[in-house]
């Protein structure tokens, strides 16, 4: 079965200063990997995603991530943090079907000034 | 465009009451969600909609029935709620492996 985890409950950075947010997944086949960001009482907007071809894959807001097949992680980044993006970040699993996609638990972004 | 609508977003409810928490969307997308989110457990999937016509249960689906009442709206009915049943649920939609839009979301707390 497909899992996602998010070693990091919570993070804090300084705003300006570089962000990598950790995700490990568990999936027996190629993954369908993406990163959603969450803002206090919204839902959840897609940041970008992974299916196949280049492991860096570029999102919105500055965002990227990287699939690391033999690390089985997809670690999101951004080279520089404003405090807008301070909010929820969830990734996700989806299996090849595209209906049972699973979520990590979250990890929480605080942006210092 | 509106995208992925949620009515209500908010509700209280007494255990045993039911409730219909309605879903629409306007992309045309084929494939609706429905999910639950609780703190530190990020979402889980009650139900889906691969498409018209057809619903599946996800991974928490006990307490909860669907209704995809055409291809832009599905409904989640609870019964009789129970004080577990208390969190915030989303609906999402898809088209294919794009990723999901999701509505803002209903808050619901079952006293």
């Amino acid at each position: 079965a497909q899992s996602v985890t998010q070693p990091d409950i919570h993070i804090t950075v300084s705003e300006g200063a570089s962000l990598e947010l950790r995700c490990n997944y568990s999936y027996g086949a190629t993954p369908y990997l993406f990163w959603y960001v969450q803002s206090p009482g919204q839902g959840l907007q897609l940041l970008l995603k992974y299916f196949s071809g280049d492991t860096l894959v570029q999102g919105i807001k500055g965002f990227e991530a990287e699939f690391k097949r033999s690390q089985s992680s997809f670690n999101l980044r951004k080279p520089s943090v404003h405090w807008s993006d301070a909010a929820e970040y969830f990734c996700a699993v989806g299996d090849t079907g595209g209906f049972k996609t699973i979520f990590g638990a979250g990890t929480r972004l605080f942006v210092k000034a | 465009n509106a995208g992925v609508t949620q009515t209500p977003k908010f509700q209280v409810l007494k255990t045993g009451q039911s409730m219909t928490l309605q879903c629409a969307q306007d992309m045309n997308h084929n494939s609706m969600y429905w999910y639950r989110q609780d703190p530190g457990m990020g979402l889980r999937l009650i139900y889906y909609s691969a498409s018209e016509g057809t619903t599946d249960k996800g991974e928490v689906p006990n307490g909860y029935n669907v209704s995809r009442l055409n291809k832009r709206e599905f409904s989640l009915r609870l019964e009789s709620a129970a004080p577990s049943q208390t969190s915030v649920y989303f609906c999402a939609s898809s088209r294919g492996l794009e990723g999901y839009t999701f509505g803002s979301g209903t808050r619901l707390t079952v006293v």
